[in-house]
């Protein structure tokens, strides 16, 4: 299986900052990773497919780099609505496997 | 709009079985493939099952391999998750989520508890 190490697990930031969260593969995957938004009370959101393709309605401030083995999601001056938990996930191969995701907060 | 809703959860004790259902409305049915994903309590995603727009082909994570079906009715734009033999690990909340591989909308989930 595919592990995916996603770091930080925690991050704290302001407004108007940005910042970056890491995910790395354990084996190449190819450009084939998702970056996902979770909110509370909300559906998880796709944000970004195919490692840096911005899934329609996905707000221009994120982008997704990396391809092989080493992934980047950032997000540039932060706002408000931002503040929430990310995931990755490959989908290279079966199993599908999901970083362990990283909260962020507002500082 | 797409939506995806999801019912059939509860508290089930360890050993027995529980349906999942999802309805799925806004979009053609039968053109997607479709995913389970769960998340128990105070945890991060966890893929459980996938299944292609026709029902041929059908992928499981090997925790729940031999345990749990997916299963869908294209006339009746409705995904199913059969779960027997539950275990307490098995407690999560179970999420659809439309296409195979990219999970690009998800429904807002139904609780599973597994206990005694």
């Amino acid at each position: 299986d595919v592990q995916m190490t996603q770091s930080p697990s925690y991050l704290a930031a302001s407004p108007g900052e940005s910042v970056s969260i890491s995910c790395k593969a354990s084996k190449s995957i190819s450009n084939n990773l998702a970056w996902y938004q979770e909110k509370p009370g909300k559906a998880n959101k796709l944000l970004i497919h195919s490692g840096s393709t911005l899934q329609s309605g996905t707000p221009s401030r994120f982008s997704g780099s990396g391809s092989g083995t080493d992934f980047t999601l950032t997000i540039r001056s932060l706002e408000f609505e931002d503040f929430a938990v990310y995931y990755c996930q490959q989908y290279n191969e079966y199993p599908l496997t999901f970083g362990s995701g990283t909260k962020l907060e507002i500082k | 709009e797409v939506q995806l809703v999801e019912s059939g959860g509860g508290l089930v004790q360890p050993g027995r079985s529980l349906k999942l259902s999802c309805l799925a409305s806004g979009f053609t049915f039968s053109n997607y493939g479709m995913n389970w994903i769960r998340q128990a309590p105070g945890k991060g995603l966890e893929w459980v099952a996938s299944i292609s727009s026709s029902s041929s082909y059908i992928y499981y994570a090997d925790t729940v391999k031999g345990r749990f079906t997916i299963s869908r009715d294209n006339a009746k734009n409705t995904l199913y998750l059969q779960m027997t033999s539950l275990r307490s690990e098995d407690t999560a909340l179970y999420y659809c989520a439309r296409r195979r591989a990219i999970a690009d909308y998800w429904g807002q989930g139904v609780m599973v508890t597994v206990s005694s």
